[in-house]
């Protein structure tokens, strides 16, 4: 299986500052046949289902701020809010989906500073 | 509007089963795979199961390979899962998810879930 590990497990950031996470894969998730990453970021706050953010490493779903972007490649792969706001507080899953089982990063906390 | 309700969580004994349904609606429910992913209380999201468009082809993570099983009616736009010899470690939310039409398994649509809780 692969497992996602995401850095860190908890962030605290300035209102308008930047936030970055990481996440790492235990093994290369681009399919070199399209050369895409098989690779998504979700958002998800307390009482709410998960909402897509980015799929294919670096493409916004439809109606996501684009303060929100992600970037990387192979193994290594990073979300970066470029200017936090009060609504992005919330914890912050990478998840591939390369092969089954499709695993998740076991989640990045974001607070406000 | 597309959208995708769970039901049938509730409280169960261990051992015991439950089966959840996922009622999709706004879309052509036949042309997509569909997931189940859970949450535990505190802990991280978890893929559990998914299953093809035509329900002939299903995955399970290994947690719940031969107590789980996924199946769909297509005439219904009704996902579920069953649901059997269930453990303190099932309790949790369970969301049904629906894949991004473009090949990717990413999951643009997700239900409010439905909790389950596996105790005495």
């Amino acid at each position: 299986d692969i497992v996602m590990t995401q850095s860190p497990d908890s962030l605290a950031v300035s209102l308008g500052e930047r936030a970055t996470i990481n996440c790492k894969s235990s093994q290369s998730i681009l399919y070199t046949s399209n050369n895409k990453n098989y690779l998504a970021w979700y958002q998800h706050k307390p009482g709410q289902p998960p909402k897509l953010l980015i799929y294919w490493a670096s493409t916004r779903e439809s109606g996501v701020p684009d303060r929100f972007s992600g970037s990387g490649s192979g193994t290594d792969f990073t979300l970066t809010i470029s200017s936090l706001q009060a609504e992005d507080v919330a914890v912050y899953y990478c998840q591939h989906y390369y092969s089954t089982p499709y695993t998740f990063g076991q989640g990045t906390k974001l607070e406000i500073k | 509007e597309v959208q995708l309700v769970e039901s049938g969580g509730g409280l169960v004994q261990p051992g015991g089963s439950l089966r959840l349904s996922c009622a999709a609606s706004g879309f052509t429910f036949s042309s997509y795979w569909m997931h189940w992913v859970r949450q535990a209380p505190g802990k991280g999201l978890v893929w559990v199961s998914n299953i093809n468009r035509d329900g002939s082809t299903t995955n399970y993570a290994d947690s719940v390979k031969g107590r789980f099983t996924i199946s769909r009616d297509n005439a219904k736009n009704t996902l579920y899962l069953q649901m059997n010899s269930l453990g303190a470690e099932d309790t949790a939310v369970y969301y049904c998810a629906r894949p991004r039409g473009d090949g990717s398994g990413s999951w643009d649509v997700w239900g409010q879930g439905t909790t389950v809780t596996v105790s005495s």
